[in-house]
């Protein structure tokens, strides 16, 4: 069975552009979280949807935004890129349950320059 | 609010030694417990997981108890070898609600011939 899968793989911006990262979920998973490595740190927690709803949102401005299709594919949109932006942006699925083991994705890896 | 606290690396070990890597977490209720890996350049893999007190989870040789008097889980592998060498996370997810994991900053493990 395919993983998650995310894309692009790789992705270069300049300050104060916009980007879009994409996620596809475990087939039968309904549930996707978005979070952000920096570079020697543990993940952080930025959305996570349900069912097309925003379930949970972590302690990131509003120029970061999500949303989920009906097929629960999803896409992490940031706008107005700072440095500090650049990052390894992880999408993880799982059924949705409370305590349901979430399954990462490779990882997008953004450069803002 | 949650947090998990591991013992922070880099660890580096010989090839066969034993391996522990102390977790120690902060959550009400009864969070699911988890380590993830990260082989370089890579997302985050599941290695094992617990979801209520004295679960222990395995795998490929890899252990970790749940405990809850101790609010700990850490991590133990009896002989550790070269392709162990990554970076190891041991995560939280709540007991009720939102489930975002909670990470910690993660331990780098190097392990030589």
């Amino acid at each position: 069975d395919a993983g998650v899968t995310q894309s692009p793989t790789h992705l270069i911006k300049t300050r104060g552009q916009h980007v879009t990262l994409r996620c596809s979920p475990i087939s039968g998973h309904k549930s996707v979280s978005w979070y952000q490595q920096v570079l020697g740190q543990g993940p952080q927690f930025i959305f996570q949807y349900y069912e097309k709803e925003e379930r949970g949102r972590g302690n990131f401005p509003d120029r970061f935004s999500a949303r989920q299709f009906p097929n629960y594919s999803s896409e992490l949109n940031v706008n107005a890129l700072l440095l500090g932006d650049s990052a390894l942006y992880l999408c993880a699925s799982s059924l949705g349950g409370v305590g349901e083991t979430q399954y990462f994705g490779p990882g997008t890896r953004l450069l803002v320059l | 609010g949650n947090s998990v606290t591991q013992m922070e690396g880099p660890v580096t070990l010989s090839e066969e030694a034993f391996l522990t890597i102390n977790c120690t977490y902060t959550a009400t209720g009864y969070p699911s417990l988890f380590w993830y890996v990260q082989y370089p350049g890579e997302g985050l893999q599941l290695l094992l997981k617990a979801t209520k007190a004295d679960d222990k989870g395995s795998n490929k040789g890899f252990e970790a108890t749940y405990r809850k008097e101790t609010t700990s889980f850490h991590l133990e592998k009896g002989s550790v070898q070269v392709s162990d060498s990554a970076v190891y996370f041991c995560a939280l997810s709540g007991s009720s609600g939102n489930t975002p994991l909670v990470f910690g900053k993660g331990t780098r493990l190097s392990v030589i011939a």
